[in-house]
């Protein structure tokens, strides 16, 4: 199993640019998700999708930040005009939900975002 | 989800056990404890979870308090690579729904030679 892909492994941008970050989740799983580290706030959850239908953005930062899921194994994150503060790894994650079970979320290696 | 409290930091020389603790008083009848771990630069790795059984599998075992107010993830053969920040979760999981993973400040774990 190839596991969570995420590309790119490094993006560098200025500030005002249109940055695209992508995510194929592992196959087969049913739920994506989004998540932000950095330093001053740890790790946390911009947003997830169930069945590629977007269930909680409450985690988005503002109108700046959007995410999409086409289809079963495609997500993209997209920050639109980026800006220094958002300077951060960003990470995927999938999991199968599958009836009553607790599911386990895996993790992609992360975008590391440097907007200048 | 119930909050967890875990120590800063934790130091283990390399073959010997270690033992991380974390504390989730207020944690409810259907939360799962969760343990994942993030090797520096890499995503989170998810190492294990249970309910209120004790689990073991091939990276660690986790034991669980009678009352389920704490959880001590258990690493038995510490080696150089198990460096890492160590995160206890609890999270409730609802029927054919996903839900989120809500990461504290963890545990950073030192094996030394």
């Amino acid at each position: 199993d190839a596991g969570v892909i995420q590309s790119p492994r490094h993006e560098v941008t200025e500030m005002g640019q249109e940055v695209t970050l992508r995510c194929k989740p592992i196959s087969g799983h049913n739920s994506l998700f989004w998540y932000r580290q950095t330093m001053m706030r740890g790790l946390e959850l911009l947003i997830y999708f169930n069945n590629n239908v977007p269930i909680d953005d409450s985690g988005m930062p503002e109108d700046r930040f959007s995410a999409k899921m086409p289809n079963a194994s495609f997500s993209t994150l997209k920050i639109q005009p980026s800006e220094p503060r958002d300077s951060a790894v960003y990470f995927c994650a999938s999991s199968l939900i599958h009836g009553a079970r607790s599911d386990t979320q895996y993790f992609g290696p992360g975008t590391r975002l440097t907007v200048l | 989800d119930a909050k967890t409290t875990q120590p800063p930091s934790m130091d283990c020389a390399e073959g010997r056990a270690a033992n991380l603790p974390c504390n989730h008083s207020t944690i409810s009848g259907n939360e799962y404890v969760y343990w994942y771990r993030q090797i520096h630069s890499q995503g989170p790795q998810y190492i294990i979870h249970g309910l209120k059984n004790n689990e073991t599998n091939e990276m660690a075992s986790l034991i669980i308090t009678e009352d389920r107010k704490s959880s001590t993830l258990i690493l038995p053969h510490a080696t150089l690579r198990d460096t890492a920040v160590y995160y206890c979760i609890v999270r409730v999981t609802h029927t054919g729904t996903a839900s989120k993973l809500t990461f504290g400040t963890g545990t950073r774990l030192q094996v030394t030679l």
